[in-house]
């Protein structure tokens, strides 16, 4: 089973910056947190990742609170072709167990 | 593109039969993750391995197998495939551990 929660859904206006939460509250001390986004059918991409402290790149900013019992993946400047399903996911064991993740959907 | 390469990119099939799958790693990375994803279960993960042994292993099927062969690709053997066996399969591949996994475009695997 997937160790994150996330919301269904979310929508954003294009230019604004896209705010996703996640919950990970079982997170353990070595674990990382993950965020991948998938378009339409094709493979999943790669964002972000973090252990303990804020990340940013050309992407994304990732922050983590401090207790690591949750994330925000926030994509600065919303663009109609960030519309995809976000996937938050903790990391272990080697194994990625991603759920169902968050529908993003830009709107002009 | 992120330098993973999956073939064939298509498939259609009949129930019990066997088809097999090959994915090519981005150069340098040891290891090869396969996943599988249906319309209702999501991106499931499979198998890994690493340097040509299994790694860690998810909810793969008695009826499909893996292996990574010294060249570094891998292949995904299905077989007495059955009608929800259709579905998206990535490989993805990385390094060791949790390192970033890069995902292949897929193959679209039809069992009629």
């Amino acid at each position: 089973d997937a160790k994150t929660t996330q919301p269904p859904s979310m929508d954003c206006a294009e230019g604004r910056a896209a705010n996703l939460p996640c919950n990970h509250s079982t997170i353990s001390g070595n674990e990382y947190v993950y965020w991948y986004r998938q378009i339409h059918s094709q493979g999943p991409q790669y964002i972000i990742h973090g252990l303990k402290n804020n990340e940013t790149n050309e992407m994304a900013s990732l922050i983590i609170t401090e207790d690591r019992k949750s994330s925000t993946l926030i994509l600065p400047h919303a663009t109609l072709r960030d519309t995809a399903v976000y996937y938050c996911i903790v990391i272990g064991n080697n194994d990625m167990r991603f759920g169902a993740g968050t529908r993003l959907t830009v709107k002009p | 593109d992120s330098g993973v390469t999956q073939t064939p990119k298509h498939l259609i099939t009949a129930t019990g039969q066997r088809v097999t799958l090959r994915c090519s790693p981005r150069s340098g990375d040891l290891s090869v993750y396969w996943y599988q994803q249906s319309l209702d279960q999501g991106l499931q993960f499979l198998i890994q391995y690493y340097n040509g042994e299994e790694r860690a292993k998810g909810n793969i099927l008695e009826r499909f197998s893996a292996q990574q062969f010294p060249d570094l690709h891998s292949e995904l053997n299905l077989s007495s495939l059955e009608l929800g066996d259709s579905a998206l399969y990535f490989c993805a591949s990385g390094g060791q551990g949790k390192e970033t996994q890069y995902f292949g475009p897929g193959t679209r695997l039809l069992v009629l």
